[in-house]
């Protein structure tokens, strides 16, 4: 069974960097046949993807905040990790991580973590 | 690229069957066929039910089906139970920079 969880601070002060990470059990994250995503909702919002990486370290950012985002691998833990600077208060949201298949299919997500930006 | 519109809420009776739409553009859900269905219950881990507009999730009950037709899928739950009471998303594969659309979301309510 596929699980994954988010873990990392709820409260992030602005401007500064908000990161977390996604242990992934039940599956390599050093697969070959899956991406590694994030996704986010703000509360009353849709979902918005925020990016993915590939096994190889390849990564493809959300146009939006790519200036912003570093995802990273580490495939010692299993684990793969979120970085997202310079906050605000529009960056408070639900972060989701997700397992993606053939780069088109989220089949597994983790529970979400609420990330709250503030003072 | 813009959310897919889904009906903010569905409600109907147990056994009865309710339908979630799932409207997108040329650009999204008209130019492929990669539209999967989220179920979520609160504070649980989003639950895939369809993907590839029909594919039924394996472990998923059949009561669960999916459709399209030109911009816009659909969702159907037939024979509805109370423990499919939960919030509902689809989403989309768009090939563009941003290659992933999702919904609005849908809460369904069993009364």
């Amino acid at each position: 069974q596929v699980q994954l969880q988010e873990s990392g601070p709820g409260l992030v002060t602005p401007s500064q960097t908000l990161s977390l990470t996604c242990t992934v059990s039940g599956a390599s994250i050093s697969s070959g046949h899956f991406y590694w995503s994030w996704i986010r909702q703000p509360a009353g919002e849709e979902p918005e993807w925020i990016g993915r990486i590939y096994t190889s370290g390849i990564t493809m950012y959300s146009p939006s905040l790519q200036s912003r985002i570093i995802l990273s691998l580490d495939t010692s833990e299993n684990q793969f990790s979120l970085r997202l600077t310079s906050v605000t208060a529009a960056d408070t949201a639900v972060y989701y991580c997700a397992r993606l298949v053939d780069r088109h299919l989220f089949d597994y997500w983790g529970q979400g973590i609420l990330v709250t930006v503030s003072s | 690229q813009s959310a897919l519109t889904q009906p903010a809420s569905v409600s109907g009776s147990p056994g009865q069957s309710i339908t979630i739409s799932c409207t997108g553009t040329s650009s999204d859900i008209g130019a492929y066929n990669y539209v999967s269905w989220y179920q979520r219950h609160p504070g649980k881990a989003p639950k895939l039910m369809i993907s590839e507009v029909s594919n039924r999730r394996s472990g998923v009950s059949n009561r669960f089906s999916g459709s399209k037709s030109g911009n816009t899928a659909s969702l159907t739950i037939s024979g509805l139970l109370a423990e499919d009471e939960a919030e509902y998303y689809c989403t989309s594969y768009t090939g563009s920079s941003t290659p992933y659309v999702f919904g609005t979301g849908t809460e369904v309510t069993v009364l």
